[in-house]
């Protein structure tokens, strides 16, 4: 069975503050995919990376960076320079390569005064 | 990324009756799912839609309660049957392109009375 735990239920932050959530995952595959994705209080869920479980490279899109820890079963997303339109619930996902079925994790409520 | 759409974006139901959700991506995908979050809470997938054969349901969703159509690679549909305030969620449905990744439409928010 998969699982996504997100330990970190709400977190509050100053603008311009660096925030990290973090992501813990359980699955017996050897291979699979990781997903980020953010929730505007609009409800919509937007996609902002998936990550292969063979590729452990860290990734940077702009303010955003990923850090996949294999060893550790984690995939931490890290928001720099937070800015009040980053406040969302972020959800992070698991599915195998077979039949693309997401796990969700709780999720991680972001909220970023000015 | 397909574009995908769904209808209706809200709706307030009574309790009993039953709703039909469509969905449209604007490109042929090779798979289409539909996740149900209830209030608060965080998505659960309630089945794959398979193109032009049954849909697959995971464990906790049955077919006369959601039933789940796909005519075609394009569009699928969700409904929620004999509805209670219990159903009341937003339901998404999401597809998986050619190169991997899973999106999903902005939701449709349902609420029961």
């Amino acid at each position: 069975a998969q699982k996504v735990t997100q330990a970190q239920t709400e977190i509050s932050v100053v603008e311009k503050e660096d925030v990290t959530l973090d992501c813990v995952y359980e699955t017996r595959d050897t291979t699979y995919y990781l997903f980020w994705y953010k929730q505007p209080p609009s409800g919509e869920l937007v996609f902002l990376i998936r990550r292969n479980s063979f590729d452990e490279q860290n990734e940077i899109s702009g303010r955003y960076s990923w850090n996949f820890q294999k060893s550790t079963s984690s995939f931490n997303f890290t928001i720099t320079a937070s800015q009040v339109v980053d406040s969302a619930v972020y959800f992070c996902a698991l599915s195998d390569l077979n039949d693309y079925k997401l796990s969700f994790g709780a999720g991680t409520t972001v909220t970023v005064r000015a | 990324s397909a574009v995908i759409s769904q209808k209706p974006s809200r709706d307030i139901c009574q309790r009993g009756t039953s709703l039909t959700i469509q969905c449209q991506v604007d490109s042929q995908v090779t798979m289409m799912f539909w996740y149900r979050q209830q209030p608060g809470q965080s998505l659960t997938l309630i089945a794959t839609a398979n193109q032009g054969s049954e849909a697959t349901y995971e464990s906790g969703f049955v077919i006369d309660k959601f039933p789940i159509s796909r005519p075609n690679l394009t569009f699928s549909t969700l409904t929620v049957s004999n509805m209670s305030p219990e159903d009341s969620s937003i339901y998404l449905c999401s597809d998986m392109t050619v190169t991997g990744e899973l999106f999903f439409g902005e939701g449709s928010r349902l609420t029961v009375l």
